[in-house]
């Protein structure tokens, strides 16, 4: 057990360029989670995927922002268009479903900035 | 809508002072309330999670409790390594994860 990694663990970007964030879950692990945490604030989530399969997307989630995890296993991240609001640490996060304490194994996140 | 509660956003501790830390929440079907620790620059890690009203949970320091409408983790006899910003997270029936903002947490030796 490797933990969740995410790559890269910084992102420098101007405006209007496009980004894009990986993750590995843990291994086992059918769910993967994608959140965003601003300073000072909780984390607030932007989506998830049990398998290949995209559950849920924030309602509040711009069209800019799109995520996949094509074979189950791996997942990325992506904005288009970036905005200087979209400078915030992407936090990911796995879980085995279902588990009696259903935690979520969190990577150390990638942290953006918008110039 | 789902919400998380906690406070105090910030709490401050002499080493070996005990205190606790509260989370109300507001949500419809719980299925978990869960408990994270967050260092600077990291990750959130988990700590506890509780099903229902009257359940407890310890490890080391720490033990988490649950009622109907709010959890509370208490911290005693602090050290200053339990310093980090304590997170507290609800699962609903929709399969994600709610957080609070958290508190931060400062432990002065």
């Amino acid at each position: 057990d490797t933990g969740v990694s995410q790559d890269p663990r910084h992102k420098i970007t101007k405006r209007g360029q496009n980004v894009t964030f990986r993750c590995d879950p843990i291994s086992e692990h059918n769910r993967l989670y994608w959140y965003r945490q601003t300073l000072g604030q909780g984390p607030e989530f932007l989506t998830y995927f049990q398998n290949e399969a995209q559950l849920e997307k924030s309602r509040l989630l711009s069209d800019r922002f799109s995520a996949e995890r094509p074979k189950g296993s791996f997942s990325t991240l992506e904005i288009q268009r970036t905005e200087q609001g979209d400078s915030a640490m992407y936090l990911c996060a796995s879980s085995l479903v279902p588990t009696p304490d259903e935690k979520l194994f969190f990577g150390s996140g990638t942290q953006l900035s918008v110039l | 809508e789902d919400q998380v509660t906690q406070s105090p956003e910030a709490l401050r501790l002499q080493e070996g002072e005990s205190s606790s830390l509260n989370c109300s929440y507001t949500v419809s079907g719980l299925r978990g309330l869960f408990w994270y620790r967050q260092d600077p620059g990291k990750g959130p890690e988990f700590l506890f999670t509780l099903y229902s009203a009257g359940e407890e949970k310890e490890k080391e320091r720490l033990k988490a409790t649950l009622t109907k409408k709010e959890s509370f983790l208490h911290i005693t006899a602090p050290k200053p390594e339990d310093s980090a910003t304590y997170l507290c997270a609800v699962n609903t029936n929709a399969g994600k994860s709610t957080f609070g903002d958290g508190t931060t947490l400062t432990v002065k030796p």
